[in-house]
């Protein structure tokens, strides 16, 4: 069975740092491109960083470009957001999300909420 | 890059069907769009894609024969038959834009589906 399920999220005040973490199983990790892709509570979807299999392909939203940082350790099967320089506006609930064969955004997690206040 | 548009709401009584919008700008006829439920609390859940000409590839895992796409110029539609109370969350259309130099995953605004 395919699981992706986040962790790391929480309380942060603004300006401050947190790393997101996405354990994976179920699948050929390696294989697969990620994605982190946020919703700001009752609204829409928004997509925040891709990365490739190998990890040398990297892509970021205008957004949080020059803050956040998308990584992945294959051999631990996790994909990782390190995210500074927080920002109310990044309040949201973050998911991780598989680019399947047919390059459609088609396993995600459950989603872990990250909370940017004072 | 491309832009996603669909309706804030839709409702629909038990049994019926609804065509669920989702229209691109115009310059991007040629792009596929994906679709995806989000039940309360839950993550999305990917349906299918669909193209100009309808459906592009299978359908995600276990999504039922109800639901179906239809696409035609600008619109990528998705169709839910004999509607059940299940079937009451949110659904996103998406797209991807690859322009050389940089990538995106662009969403529309979602959809509440709520079953009368």
């Amino acid at each position: 069975e395919v699981q992706l399920v986040e962790s790391g999220g929480g309380l942060v005040q603004p300006g401050g740092s947190l790393r997101l973490s996405c354990a994976v199983s179920g699948f050929s990790f390696i294989t697969y491109e990620m994605n982190w892709v946020r919703q700001t509570p009752g609204k829409g979807l928004e997509w925040v960083s891709y990365i490739v299999g190998t990890g040398d392909k990297i892509y970021y939203a205008d957004s949080v470009r020059g803050r956040f940082t998308i990584s992945r350790d294959n051999a631990k099967n996790s994909l990782y957001l390190q995210m500074k320089s927080l920002r109310a506006e990044d309040t949201a609930i973050y998911y991780c999300a598989r680019v399947g064969a047919s390059d459609a955004l088609d396993m995600w997690g459950q989603g872990t909420m990250v909370t940017v206040a004072s | 890059q491309p832009v996603l548009t669909q309706p804030p709401s839709a409702s629909a009584s038990l049994g019926a069907s609804v065509t669920l919008a989702c229209s691109l700008n115009s310059g991007y006829s040629n792009y596929q769009v994906d679709w995806f439920q989000q039940r309360p609390g839950k993550g999305p859940r990917f349906l299918m894609r669909v193209g100009a000409g309808g459906l592009v590839g299978s359908k995600g895992d276990g999504i039922p024969d109800r639901f179906s796409v239809w696409g035609s110029g600008l619109n990528r539609n998705l169709i839910i038959k004999n509607i059940q109370e299940e079937d009451e969350s949110d659904y996103h259309c998406a797209t991807d834009h690859d322009s050389g130099s940089n990538f995106v995953w662009v969403f529309g605004g979602g959809t509440k589906l709520t079953v009368l």
